[in-house]
């Protein structure tokens, strides 16, 4: 089943608005990350957040984590035309396998000028 | 910064051929990955390696085997193209420490390959 799903499935706002993503997850974890794709392209690494992390802040990004929740949302500020993108959040599994990431299916943000 | 480079954006095959995937990364890492990516069904991990010569099994392996015999370089074969092979196939990298879920992973650009 699907470690991570993100919510919405689509967002489209106007350039200067803030962006929010969240993510659900199901089994506990050691860490949560977040990817951007352009279209056509490979995944860009975004944030890192660890789970006894509870917030974390990257220039215009913020993201939170809540553990009892299993939930996670990424918060883009300002947003511009350029920070239109695929937005994933990817979950390993406490206690699974050392290696494997579970990719949602995605957020398409669209950001109009 | 992390540059990992696939060999073709863009590749056409035929149902039967033998299809070879490459993926070159240059900053040392020890860690490579095959991902493909289909719409609804988002990313799943193929094969994993660690090592030279090194692999795991992802989620979906089937139709798949790979190949690592320089830590820089890591291949995807298709053993014989099926069009339910149609996808983008995405390949990444990451050092290792700690574990490696703990680092992030760095991707290329895609390949998209067309099983006709």
């Amino acid at each position: 089943s699907q470690q991570g799903e993100e919510d919405p499935q689509a967002l489209s706002i106007q350039e200067g608005e803030n962006a929010t993503m969240n993510c659900s997850y199901k089994t506990s974890i050691n860490n949560l990350q977040w990817y951007r794709q352009n279209s056509g392209r490979g995944l860009v690494h975004l944030i890192l957040i660890r789970s006894n992390e509870r917030e974390k802040h990257s220039g215009r990004l913020r993201v939170t984590l809540d553990t009892s929740k299993k939930s996670s949302s990424l918060l883009i500020t300002a947003s511009r035309a350029a920070d239109t993108a695929s937005y994933f959040c990817a979950t390993d599994s406490l206690g699974g396998s050392n290696y494997k990431l579970t990719f949602g299916k995605g957020t398409l943000l669209t950001v109009n000028p | 910064d992390v540059k990992v480079t696939q060999s073709s954006r863009y590749l056409v095959k035929r149902t039967g051929e033998k299809v070879f995937l490459e993926c070159v990364q240059d900053m040392d890492h020890e860690n490579m990955f095959w991902y493909r990516q289909d719409p609804g069904l988002g990313l799943r991990l193929i094969y994993f390696s660690y090592d030279v010569k090194m692999k795991e099994k992802g989620d979906i392996p089937e139709g798949y085997s790979v190949s690592r015999e320089k830590k820089e370089r890591f291949s995807l074969i298709l053993e014989s193209a099926s069009t339910n092979q149609t996808s983008m196939y995405l390949c990444a990298s990451s050092l290792s420490g700690g574990t490696v879920i703990n680092q992030p992973q760095h991707f290329g650009d895609g390949t998209r390959l067309s099983i006709l």
